[in-house]
């Protein structure tokens, strides 16, 4: 099974400060098709996962520019620009490359 | 727009059986890989299982936490997915969500809890 490491574990933040999380893939995310199936899902709290990214670095229908993603193989990390208030919760890399495996999550706070 | 709608969680006891069922709409049903993927309270995201779309198959996979206790089905007549749950354990309570995904493009449902408690 592919293992997704994510860090930090936790990730005060200042408003308006940029944020960087961490994806590591215990083997490479490149599908047979060519395609990395590595996405980036938000969970507010008390709310379930919503889609950010998906294909490494394609931003999902609503999502704002300030949140990117990038990586290849097996490292990937997620940005966030300038932090705001809403962007408070857990973030979770997420493979489909083979089965379907989540990373455990990073909790960005404001300091 | 995509909508994923679960029902049939609740409280049951060890040992008992629950059958949950997502309701979709807003897309090619049929097209669509679905899964179901479960959330203990305040702990990560954990896959449950699998069922493929006709093209390959509806060939089902499972997580080995749930094989043999679990069985994942669909019908696409009735754009549904449902989770058979049987020799239900404590450690199964969670948050269930069905996933619809494409393409590497993945929709949540809201999610229905179960709670496995005598």
């Amino acid at each position: 099974d592919i293992v997704l490491t994510q860090t930090p574990l936790s990730s005060p933040v200042t408003l308006g400060q940029p944020a960087s999380i961490s994806c590591r893939s215990s083997q490479t995310l490149v599908a047979s098709d060519g395609v990395t199936y590595l996405s980036w899902l938000q969970q507010r709290p008390g709310q379930p996962p919503r889609l950010l990214i998906y294909k490494i670095s394609n931003r999902f229908s609503g999502v704002p520019d300030r949140f990117s993603g990038s990586g290849a193989g097996t490292d990937f990390t997620l940005k966030i620009s300038r932090v705001e208030a809403e962007d408070v919760g857990v973030y979770y890399c997420m493979q489909v490359t083979q089965s379907l495996t989540f990373g455990g999550g990073t909790k960005v706070e404001i300091k | 727009e995509v909508q994923l709608v679960e029902s049939g969680g609740g409280l049951v006891q060890p040992g008992g059986s629950l059958r949950l069922s997502c309701a979709a709409s807003g897309f090619t049903f049929s097209d669509h890989y679905m899964d179901w993927v479960r959330q203990a309270p305040g702990k990560g995201l954990e896959w449950v299982g699998r069922t493929k779309n006709k093209a390959n198959r509806y060939t089902t996979e499972y997580a080995a936490s749930v094989k043999g206790r679990f069985t994942i089905s669909r019908d696409d007549s009735e754009n549904s997915l449902y989770l058979q749950m049987s020799s239900l354990k404590t450690e199964d309570t969670a948050v269930y969500y069905c996933v619809s995904w494409l393409s590497g493009v993945a929709y949540w449902g809201q999610g229905t809890l179960v709670t496995v408690s005598s």
